[in-house]
Order: C-alpha cells, then structure tokens, then sequence
C-alpha cells in the first residue's frame, strides 16, 4: 500500500508567522511531489510542485524534498488569515499510470490573526 | 494556469435519479481527466481514471455500472451516477492532466455537491 501521511492538525500559528507543512511518503521510488491548498467546501488548489531535492520558492511558500529521507514540506512565510485552508500533500507513486496522485489527509492550518 | 470547469456546481435529487456531472478543460486538451469523491472532513478518493476515446479505468471497490464515465473529446468528460442513492450523497470532483515538463499536474474543476433524499 503506498501511503502518504500528514499530520491533520489543527496548526495554528499567528499572522505573520511561519506555517510549517509535513508529509511523508512510502514509495521510495516517488518522483513528483504536488501541494494542493482546499478551503472548506472547495475543491483543491494547485500550489507548486517539485521534484528534484532541496528547495522551491514561489513567493511566501517554499516547498523542501529530501528524497532519501522520503520527506516533503511546504513552508508559508508571513501567514495570513486567508491561507487558513487544509493543506493537501500528493505524490505521483512510481508506477502509476496516467500520472495517478496518492493524496495524504491533510493538515488543517489556521493563523490566527 | 489551466482551468477546469464542472457543471452542475450542485445538485439535489430524489433517491433513484440518474445524475449526469460534465468536467471540462477550458483553455487545454485533457487527454487524460480524473474523477474523484470526498466524503466530509475525509480525503480526496479516486474513483476512475478517464482516457480520450477508451475506457476509463476504475479503482478498486468502484461499480463501473453505477458510475459511467465518458472521454468523448480532449475538453469533456462526464460522469452519470445511475440510480443514485442516498449513500452517494457527496462532493464529486473532476481533475485534468495537464503536460509540465518533468512532472505533469492536475487541475482541479470547482466540484459537485450531490445530494441524494
């Protein structure tokens, strides 16, 4: 069962603050890493995607992947209270036709303002 | 970015009631759309992969019969919830594949609110 797993949350973080997102992933042999923003009764949002390690900034969120650690993140700087959203991780599973996404839960963020 | 459209944004029917949703790629070609259903406060699940001029394929634990999904163009899927009960009261949305270099996204159509009395 290849699986992607998030902490569902609630975070909470001031405005202003840093919101840190993590998601781990089991398929080793994952190549692409997507971050998809859904606000309540809404369908996701593309973010940004990567999938080489290390960085990808793209205004305030910056996404991390350390393939060896089988680790993604996605950070949010100065949050704001309209980021307040669950935050979906998914992951292209080797393997998977048609690019295929395995979603993770979510982790719901709220800043407080 | 691309844009994904999704018609009904709602819809509320009697128990029995064949529902018909559209998904449509409005400024790309979508050889490849996904349909998807999300239960409150749960995940996205995948409920098919839909192909362009073939079959869509299904996921485990999905009736084929009672979900019909039709690829006929590079812009429009649909997806038919034959004989809908109340237990399929949920919110039904549609992605598509679009082609980005080293990792092809999906775009997510608004969805589709059904409930089923």
């Amino acid at each position: 069962q290849k699986e992607v797993e998030q902490n569902s949350g609630p975070l909470s973080v001031p405005e202003g603050a840093i919101a840190s997102l993590n998601c781990t992933y089991s398929d080793r042999g994952s190549q692409s890493f997507f971050w998809y923003r859904q606000y309540s009764g809404k369908s996701p949002e593309l973010i940004m995607f990567i999938y080489s390690n290390g960085d990808k900034e793209d205004g305030r969120f910056t996404a991390q992947l350390n393939k060896a650690s089988q680790y993604v993140s996605l950070l949010i700087r100065d949050s704001q209270p309209s980021d307040s959203a669950t935050y979906l991780c998914a992951v292209n599973p080797s393997g998977a036709g048609s690019y295929q996404l395995t979603f993770g839960k979510g982790t719901k963020l709220s800043v407080i303002p | 970015g691309a844009v994904v459209s999704q018609h009904p944004s709602r819809v509320i029917c009697k128990s029995g009631t064949s529902v018909k949703i559209e998904c449509r790629s409005l400024d790309f070609q979508a050889t490849t759309m996904f349909w998807y259903r999300q239960f409150p406060k749960q995940s996205l699940m995948l409920m098919a992969t839909s192909n362009e001029g073939s079959k869509a394929t299904y996921e485990q634990g999905v009736e084929k019969d009672k979900f019909l999904i039709n690829h006929a163009s590079l812009t429009l899927s649909t997806l038919t919830v034959a004989s809908a009960h109340p237990e399929d009261s949920s919110f039904y949305i549609c992605s598509a594949e679009v082609a980005s270099g080293m990792a092809d996204t999906q775009y997510f159509g608004p969805g589709t609110r059904l409930t089923v009395l």
